[in-house]
């Protein structure tokens, strides 16, 4: 169990620029999620997975962002012509949900975006 | 849809006292509710989760949570703290059917020596 890695730790990029990061869950792990956190607030869900299927999308994100999990393990997280707004701390998590019973997220340590 | 209140921003306590967190939630229904800690630098970790039973749930790290559906309040507790428990704390609730896990905005736990 090597944990959920994320790619980039760190992005710089200046406005209107397109970003993708990664993130590789916990590999038996069915279900991943994209949280997006800034200064002093909680992790904001953006979007979740089962295997391939994208079963949510907040309603807060708009259409510049997009998420892929194409083959059910890694999934990417695109943002295009970012904003200064956008700047945050980018977190996925996985779990493996059993049945009804609800499993532990495990956080990667996050992609911290910035938008010049 | 669910929604959890963290009303404390930031605790001040001094080591060795107790401590307790609050958090409330609104959810139609009983829900699956969690703590997390998010150390600086760290990634976010689970302390303890309630999903049905008894309502008082032990955590890692001798941390304890007690589910309390008539105030709809799920607060975290730990008897002694320790200067390492400086960190902010996450409540978090999950939907029964509903995947989705909603954080509140966290409570940043500082400790006096």
């Amino acid at each position: 169990d090597t944990g959920v890695s994320q790619n980039p730790r760190h992005k710089i990029t200046k406005r209107g620029q397109n970003v993708t990061f990664r993130c590789d869950p916990i590999s038996e792990h069915n279900r991943l999620y994209w949280y997006r956190q800034t200064l002093g607030q909680g992790p904001e869900f953006l979007t979740y997975f089962q295997n391939e299927a994208q079963l949510e999308k907040s309603r807060l994100l708009s259409d510049r962002f997009s998420a892929e999990r194409p083959k059910g393990s890694f999934s990417t997280l695109e943002i295009q012509r970012t904003e200064q707004g956008d700047s945050a701390m980018y977190l996925c998590a996985s779990s493996q949900n059993r049945g009804g019973a609800r499993e532990k997220l495990f956080f990667g340590s996050g992609t911290q975006l910035s938008v010049l | 849809a669910q929604s959890v209140t963290q009303p404390d921003i930031h605790i001040t306590v001094s080591e060795g006292a107790s401590l307790e967190l609050r958090c409330n939630y609104s959810y139609g229904a009983t829900p699956y509710l969690f703590w997390y800690v998010q150390s600086p630098g760290q990634g976010l970790q689970l302390l303890l989760k309630y999903f049905s039973g008894d309502t008082l749930v032990q955590g890692i790290k001798g941390f304890e949570a007690e589910f309390k559906r008539s105030q709809s309040s799920f607060n975290l507790r730990k008897p002694s703290v320790h200067w390492s428990d400086a960190a902010e704390y996450f409540c978090a609730v999950g939907a029964t059917r509903d995947d989705k896990i909603i954080f509140g905005k966290g409570t940043r736990l500082h400790i006096l020596p």
